[in-house]
């Protein structure tokens, strides 16, 4: 099975950029690289996703290294909100439909 | 737009028991996946649905089984409960348009089981 590795917990004060990193050595050509995240007593929310090129969105950005066998997630400015376990996961075509490979995630906690 | 609804919210079973966990999905989302999470550990894929048909499943043995209904919802049905399977289960669902998925995944909040 592809799976993602991530550092347990990360802190960041608040207004500062945050870059989250996964590593994801063993993932194929047509996986693609989601993150979610996840708050206390919540299910996980879509942050954001990409194939091979970086990618940019309201939430985040996405850095692909250009062997794709790790990205980094870039929290532009952490606010109080952004604390939550950010998930990294390999999404893998399976017939007609996908399957997700969670990680154990990183528990990012903002300082005020 | 009603989001992914999931009952129950919690449950207490005992060893040997089966459980029947349901999820609407979102308005229009036809492909629903089914996720166990053990306390402090990532989501573990367990199966996915599609046109009320399996189309994908994760490590999980045959007494985790699961339906789809024609109007998209869905239900996780666990047999012989073991105490392992205490854990949080998530429901996602998404759109799956003209044979491709777009791969953005709706969570709802999970059904709490706990096996005594």
């Amino acid at each position: 099975d592809a799976k993602t590795t991530q550092p347990n917990s990360m802190e960041s004060n608040e207004e500062e950029p945050v870059h989250l990193p996964c590593n994801h050595s063993t993932i194929s050509g047509t996986d693609y690289i989601h993150w979610y995240r996840q708050l206390p007593s919540q299910g996980p929310e879509y942050v954001i996703h990409g194939l091979t090129s970086n990618v940019n969105n309201r939430m985040a950005s996405l850095a692909i290294a250009e062997d794709r066998k790790s990205s980094t997630l870039i929290l532009h400015r952490a606010t109080l909100r952004d604390a939550a376990v950010y998930y990294c996961i390999l999404r893998a075509r399976a017939g007609t439909g996908n399957q997700f490979y969670f990680g154990t995630g990183t528990s990012l906690t903002v300082i005020p | 737009e009603t989001g992914v609804t999931q009952s129950p919210t919690h449950l207490i079973k005992t060893r040997g028991q089966q459980v029947t966990l349901r999820c609407s999905s979102q308005s229009g989302h036809n492909t629903v996946s089914w996720y166990q999470q053990a306390l402090g550990q990532g989501p573990q894929f367990i199966f996915q649905y599609y046109r009320e048909e399996e189309n994908g499943r994760g490590n999980f043995p045959p007494r985790f089984s699961g339906l789809q209904f024609p109007n998209y919802s869905s239900e996780l049905n666990v047999n012989a409960l073991e105490l392992d399977d205490s854990a949080l289960y998530l429901c996602a669902s998404s759109p799956t348009t003209g044979g491709r998925n777009t791969g953005e995944l709706f969570f709802g909040e999970g059904s709490r089981l706990t096996v005594l």
